[in-house]
């Protein structure tokens, strides 16, 4: 019973490096999503899909990409890397279409950008 | 668009002592409104959650809200709490659209860090 996967759990970057961060979820979820975790301002989204070849800009967008090419799997793509996005990061998922759906919530990586 | 302000960030209580966290939002539609719980190292879970009916919702390890809505409030409580309450709370909210779907695109307050003292 995995539900939402992530990997990898820590990585470090220098400046201007890329890097893929994956998000797997067994639950058959419409909806996945990304978010980023900063000290005293709670999580904000960056990313989200609510289903395979759809995706949308959230609240933070910028320097990251996505794509959704099957249900299960979300990436989260730093195309070059900056100091700026240094954070915990936390792909979700949650059954779309469905009345005040909670969110599922895999472990996080977090990343620092030296 | 929506906004979660959660009052304090910190909330130090010593064992078997009540414990209130506070959080306000703004909204111009209807809401269904969330509080997760995250522990050292590990994602968000879900605490509980008011989707409508009766204003009170409860959680199976005692936790409590009361959903107002003259203020706007979603206040979490519980009578005594114990060590292995320690964690991070954050209070989310979700608009739902005109069909009643809300793709569970949360907005997230701050977080409050309650410490349990023995």
């Amino acid at each position: 019973n995995a539900g939402v996967t992530q990997t990898p759990k820590f990585q470090v970057l220098k400046t201007g490096q890329s890097m893929t961060l994956q998000c797997a979820q067994d639950m058959n979820h419409e909806y996945m999503s990304w978010y980023r975790q900063d000290p005293g301002m709670g999580l904000r989204l960056i990313h989200y899909s609510v289903g395979a070849g759809i995706t949308d800009q959230g609240e933070v967008p910028n320097g990251y990409n996505v794509s959704r090419s099957t249900t299960e799997d979300f990436p989260l793509r730093l195309l070059s890397a900056a100091p700026s996005q240094t954070s915990v990061y936390f792909c979700a998922s949650s059954a779309s279409r469905a009345l005040g759906s909670p969110l599922h919530f895999g472990n996080g990586t977090r990343l620092t950008v030296t | 668009a929506q906004s979660v302000t959660q009052l304090d960030s910190q909330v130090p209580v010593f064992e078997e002592a009540p414990v209130e966290l506070r959080c306000n939002y703004s909204s111009s539609v209807s809401v269904y409104l969330f509080w997760y719980v995250q522990y050292p190292n590990q994602g968000l879970q879900l605490l509980l959650k008011y989707l409508s009916g009766s204003t009170l919702v409860e959680s199976i390890n005692g936790f409590e809200a009361e959903f107002n809505k003259s203020q706007t409030s979603f206040h979490l409580r519980k009578p005594s709490v114990h060590i292995s309450d320690t964690a991070e709370y954050f209070c989310a909210v979700s608009e739902a659209d005109a069909g009643g779907t809300s793709y569970g695109k949360l907005t997230f307050g701050q977080g409050t860090i309650l410490t349990v003292h023995p």
